[in-house]
């Protein structure tokens, strides 16, 4: 398997909600990553974990939990979202998180805010 | 820290013709520099990669040049096809920054049959 899968593709959830978006590779990386991106900008990098550690965390709000199960599953929990969080969410994966190793993304999770 | 910037922020080709699109960093340790190309509702896509040891990669119709010396990369693509129409954003990163890709703002490139 060379693919990194997200679900769900689509999720539309109230402020008040509480969600999850699921990432997995099963390529054997040991860094995963959460990206934010919205139309037509480049990816803005949210968390990082190394080998299941987290270890960047680019200021983002509470509201965003990521949570890393085992070395395969990356989860980014929500929670009291606001409009502006409407985004692509997107996972991406590399062998490890060394400055010149590969990032592989996922098809991100298409997230509405209302 | 690192900035990336990117250019031209559109293009417009007919098919067949070649094109190129420029990245500028700042932080003169970045080793690494790959270029994604993101089609519209799909994830960015690695095309191509390139280290600092080396000044030149080539696959296929694409091509990435590096020159250290004036922190620029450039993406050629020759021979552009319709199914080249994507934003294309290139990155850069360095060994100790944990996987932190800085990104260049993207371009949008349109090949027009």
């Amino acid at each position: 398997d060379t693919e990194v899968t997200q679900t769900p593709k689509h999720l539309v959830m109230g402020m008040t909600n509480k969600k999850s978006l699921k990432c997995e590779q099963h390529m054997g990386h040991r860094a995963m990553y959460w990206y934010k991106q919205k139309a037509k900008k480049p990816p803005e990098l949210m968390f990082v974990y190394s080998y299941e550690k987290l270890s960047i965390n680019e200021s983002v709000p509470s509201r965003f939990s990521p949570e890393c199960p085992n070395s395969s599953l990356l989860n980014l929990h929500l929670h009291a979202l606001q409009p502006e969080d409407s985004a692509l969410y997107l996972c991406a994966s590399s062998r490890g998180a060394g400055g010149s190793d590969t990032q592989y993304f996922g098809p991100g999770t298409r997230l509405t805010v209302l | 820290g690192e900035n990336v910037e990117q250019h031209p922020s559109t293009l417009s080709v007919q098919e067949g013709d070649s094109a190129v699109i420029k990245c500028t960093y700042s932080d003169s340790a970045s080793n690494y520099f790959p270029w994604y190309k993101q089609e519209l509702g799909k994830r960015p896509q690695l095309i191509i990669d390139i280290r600092s040891n080396v000044g030149e990669k080539k696959d296929q119709r694409i091509a990435v040049t590096l020159n250290k010396t004036a922190k620029h990369f450039s993406l050629h693509i020759t021979e552009t096809q319709p199914e080249d129409s994507a934003v294309y954003f290139c990155a850069a990163n360095r060994f100790n920054q944990g996987g932190k890709l800085i990104f260049g703002q993207g371009t949008e490139l349109s090949v027009k049959p």
